[in-house]
């Protein structure tokens, strides 16, 4: 147990529809990184917050935004869902000071019918 | 951005066999991590490598940080059938950005 919690688990919506992803980080870690990871392909880089503000962003569409909430944990809203935006969600955390090492929660499988 | 480049892509390998997996990147990091996951589970954190040059072993694993801080490279030796998966590498500097990743196959 990596002490990242994610939840749901597994989601199945319609298109075009919006849906909100959470994302617990471990005890004491700042930072929250926000990926996904398409059907056998890599992990993209989406958004990372640290304690409460946006820290860099990646290739993050404008349909989807995040905010991280003052006791660190992040939710993730995907908007206006498209068959593509089926994927994992995963987050990690990191204790965001110093050199350290981030861990991965167990993932969201959105599947967008 | 950062952009990693992780070769090769995908490996098939008899049980007891070495592999070598690495990744460079255009820009440096002080960090780099090395992850395998399994099929619909979160990426689990193999080795973290904090210093240029550093070389660390965990297990059958042995993993090295460029000295140039651009590339990294994993070794796992005497492979074995639940070392199959996808291995990612990562670059952290300000975030962190991933490979695309090494799917290993292992055949008993």
């Amino acid at each position: 147990d990596s002490g990242v919690t994610q939840t749901p688990k597994h989601l199945i919506t319609a298109t075009g529809q919006r849906v909100t992803l959470r994302c617990s980080p471990r005890s004491g870690d700042l930072s929250v990184y926000w990926y996904q990871q398409s059907l056998d392909q890599g992990l993209q880089f989406l958004i990372q917050y640290y304690n409460g503000e946006e820290r860099a962003k990646g290739n993050i569409l404008e349909r989807f935004s995040a905010q991280q909430f003052p006791d660190l944990h992040s939710e993730l809203n995907l908007s206006s869902l498209e068959l593509g935006d089926s994927a994992l969600y995963f987050c990690a955390s990191r204790s965001g000071t110093g050199v350290t090492e981030a861990f991965f929660g167990q993932g969201t499988r959105l599947t967008v019918v | 951005g950062q952009q990693l480049n992780q070769s090769p892509q995908s490996m098939f390998i008899q049980e007891g066999e070495d592999v070598s997996m690495n990744c460079t990147s255009s820009s440096i990091f002080n960090t780099w991590l090395w992850y395998k996951q399994d099929p619909g589970e979160g990426p689990v954190l193999l080795i973290a490598l904090y210093k240029a040059g550093e070389l660390t072993s965990n297990g059958r694993l042995t993993a090295q940080f460029g000295i140039t801080r651009k590339d990294s490279f994993l070794n796992i030796s005497a492979s074995i059938p639940s070392d199959v998966g996808i291995y990612f590498c990562a670059g952290q500097l300000y975030d962190m950005r991933f490979g695309a990743g090494t799917r290993l196959t292992v055949k008993p």
